[in-house]
């Protein structure tokens, strides 16, 4: 099976910065996706990292290294609406996602 | 307006009873999946398809059944429900296997 470790809640405050951690052991490795959920909602596409290193995107940035099985999430200038979990998933040798239980990101005023 | 529509949005459902949710998807992507996502343990796939007239079963498959007979809809049956099958369940798609999936809005069930 896969194994995906992310923490399960962080809190930071408005204007901060949080990075959301993520290691997983996989059979295969076809890319690493990260995904944002806010309560009641479906899960929505952030970012994909297929190669080793940095991927920015406007406030959030994805990074991955995958000799060390390692992600992280990197959300810039939090803002209240980013209060959400995050969703780190693994595409496996079968091409198929596995999720981990997702990081509950509370942003306070 | 493109996109993920599932159905109904919520169920109250007697164990042991039938129910089928529904998903239909008009961006015309070859991949479907199912997911059930509970509490502390993510989501998690129950069968995908990867495309018409194919379909694969994921990691918790046990009590579910599914049929693609076209590229848009992708039903999920549950022959006899039972209590551990409450969740929340999300249908997705995808244009192919190794890009980014769509996520509907879910179905809340609840089986007493």
């Amino acid at each position: 099976g896969q194994n995906i470790d992310q923490p399960t809640e962080m809190t930071a405050t408005e204007g901060a910065i949080v990075q959301i951690n993520c290691t997983y052991q996989t059979s295969g490795f076809n890319g690493l996706f990260w995904y944002q959920q806010h309560a009641g909602e479906a899960p929505t596409f952030l970012s994909y990292n297929v190669l080793d290193g940095l991927e920015e995107k406007g406030r959030f940035s994805s990074f991955l290294s995958r000799s060390k099985g390692y992600s992280y999430l990197l959300l810039k200038e939090l803002q209240m609406k980013d209060s959400a979990s995050y969703l780190c998933a693994v595409s496996a040798s079968d091409y198929k996602l596995s999720f981990g239980a997702g990081t509950t990101v509370t942003v306070r005023a | 307006i493109a996109g993920i529509t599932q159905a109904p949005t919520s169920q109250i459902l007697a164990a042991g009873r039938r129910m089928t949710l529904r998903c239909t998807q008009d961006m015309r992507h070859n991949a479907m999946y199912w997911y059930r996502q509970d509490l502390g343990l993510g989501l998690r796939l129950i069968h995908y398809s990867n495309t018409a007239g194919t379909t694969g079963k994921g990691e918790v498959p046990d009590g579910y059944s599914v049929s693609r007979a076209n590229t848009d809809d992708f039903p999920l049956t549950l022959a006899s429900a039972v209590p551990s099958q409450t969740s929340v369940y999300f249908c997705a798609s995808s244009d192919s296997e190794v890009n980014e999936q769509f996520f509907g809005p879910g179905t809340r069930l609840t089986v007493l």
